[in-house]
């Protein structure tokens, strides 16, 4: 069974630009979450998507968007890049027959110049 | 909203050694308690999880323990060996499942041979 993918692996964008990041979750799995990570704040939930729906919403601003479509696979967008958005953005997939683990893409590494 | 500490934040052991790593949260809510494990460059790999309705929890040599009454979680290592060396988080969620996690800030675990 394919694990979670993350397109595309590396990103280097200009301040004030947006971004895209995709998220295909494993066979199955209907909850993606999305983190980010930076050495300073760690690793911090970004919202979670469930059957097309945004189920929870971590503590960030409104440039911090997402959707899911019917087959699964989830998007994230960030508008207005500033510098600080420079992360790993991680993506989760969970739900697969009732259990609850997750299990993580190897990452989106976003660098914003 | 949920706050997950996590200690140490640095940890060297000798190969062989055990290593034990602690966390505590503060939503009594909380009911799911995954372990993950980064090694530099890639993703979070999941080691070992536990719910709020378990004390303890093995898997070879590594293990969990949970203290809901003090609201602290720990995960023991032993024997450990150099391929142990990595950044462990831990992380708790109040959905009963990896759906939003609030994690630790990691503990960088050396295991010197």
């Amino acid at each position: 069974k394919a694990g979670v993918t993350q397109t595309p692996r590396y990103l280097i964008k200009t301040r004030g630009q947006q971004v895209t990041l995709s998220c295909s979750p494993i066979s199955g799995h209907r909850s993606v979450s999305w983190y980010q990570q930076t050495p300073g704040q760690g690793l911090q939930f970004l919202f979670e998507y469930f059957s097309e729906t945004q189920r929870n919403k971590g503590n960030f601003p409104g440039r911090f968007s997402g959707r899911q479509f019917s087959n699964s696979r989830s998007e994230m967008n960030v508008s207005t890049l500033e510098l600080g958005d420079s992360a790993l953005y991680l993506c989760a997939s969970s739900g697969g027959q009732g259990r609850p683990e997750a299990f993580f893409g190897q990452g989106t590494r976003l660098t914003v110049v | 909203g949920e706050n997950v500490e996590q200690h140490p934040s640095t940890l060297s052991v000798q190969e062989g050694d055990s290593a034990v790593i602690k966390c505590t949260y503060s939503d009594s809510a909380s009911n799911y308690f995954p372990w993950y494990k980064q090694e530099l460059g890639k993703r979070p790999q999941l080691i070992i999880d536990i719910r709020s309705n378990v004390g303890e929890k093995k898997d070879q040599r590594i293990a969990v323990t949970l203290n809901k009454t003090a609201k602290h979680f720990s995960l023991h290592i032993t024997e450990t060996q150099p391929e142990d060396s990595a950044v462990y988080f831990c992380a708790a969620s109040i959905r009963s499942s990896a759906r939003q996690l609030t994690f630790g800030s990691g503990t960088q675990l050396t295991v010197l041979p």
